[in-house]
């Protein structure tokens, strides 16, 4: 089955700078990647997707990149404001499955 | 719309006690998921309903855990006998189509003392 790796675990960066998340997984027949965001005590929101067809997404801030030969995915935050604060999940579908794998998360905390 | 609401969001009970579970899905999407996140740790999928069918259980961790959806609507998650290590988060999600991204629910928060 589909295991998704996720790093880093936690990640602080200065308001302003940009924040990378890398992920990996191990079933090439996935083919949805999804990132959510859950600020503390609330519901985990879906941020961004990308599909396998696609190279790179962009949304204002946010960005997301597929490499489908190495198997890893990446969210890109750009101009980081401390509500971009929470954690992040990183998850993948099979294209077989219907249910998500998730990363363990990262933990981003924008310092002020 | 209205988002996918779970009940309670917060539950305490003691080793042994039963604890239910409620999530009401968004009106019409017929894919409801249960989730839970165990002391900090990725999420890890539990289940999936199609409507009132068990279209994958093969994350339920033991017969201690029974989810329904009768009628196809909301959903219930039955933990009994509750142990220590059912402490966690335990989210509800649901999609109109099983390929798109979810909607979650707030979860709730089973401690298990």
């Amino acid at each position: 089955g589909e295991n998704v790796e996720q790093h880093p675990s936690t990640l602080s960066v200065q308001e302003g700078d940009s924040a990378v998340i890398k992920c990996t997984y191990s079933d090439s027949a996935s083919n949805y990647f999804p990132w959510y965001k859950q600020e503390l005590g609330k519901r985990p929101q879906l941020i961004i997707d990308i599909r396998s067809n696609v190279g790179e997404k962009k949304d204002q801030r946010i960005a997301v990149t597929l490499n489908k030969t190495a198997k890893h995915f990446s969210l890109h935050i750009t101009e980081t404001q401390p509500e971009d604060s929470a954690v992040y999940f990183c998850a993948a579908k099979p294209d077989y499955g219907q249910n998500f794998v998730f990363g363990p998360g990262t933990r981003l905390s924008v310092l002020p | 719309e209205a988002g996918v609401t779970q009940f309670p969001s917060h539950s305490v009970i003691e080793k042994g006690q039963t604890v239910t579970l409620r999530c009401d899905p968004i009106s019409g999407h017929d894919n409801l998921y249960w989730y839970r996140r165990v002391m900090g740790k990725e999420i890890k999928f539990l289940l999936h309903f199609v409507k009132e069918s068990k279209q994958d259980e093969s994350g339920m961790p033991n017969n201690r855990f029974l989810a329904e959806r009768t009628g196809g609507t909301y959903s219930t998650l039955k933990v009994q006998p509750a142990e220590l290590e059912d402490s966690g988060v335990y989210f509800c999600a649901s999609s109109q189509s099983p390929g798109r991204g979810y909607t979650f629910g707030s979860g709730t928060r089973l401690t298990v003392v």
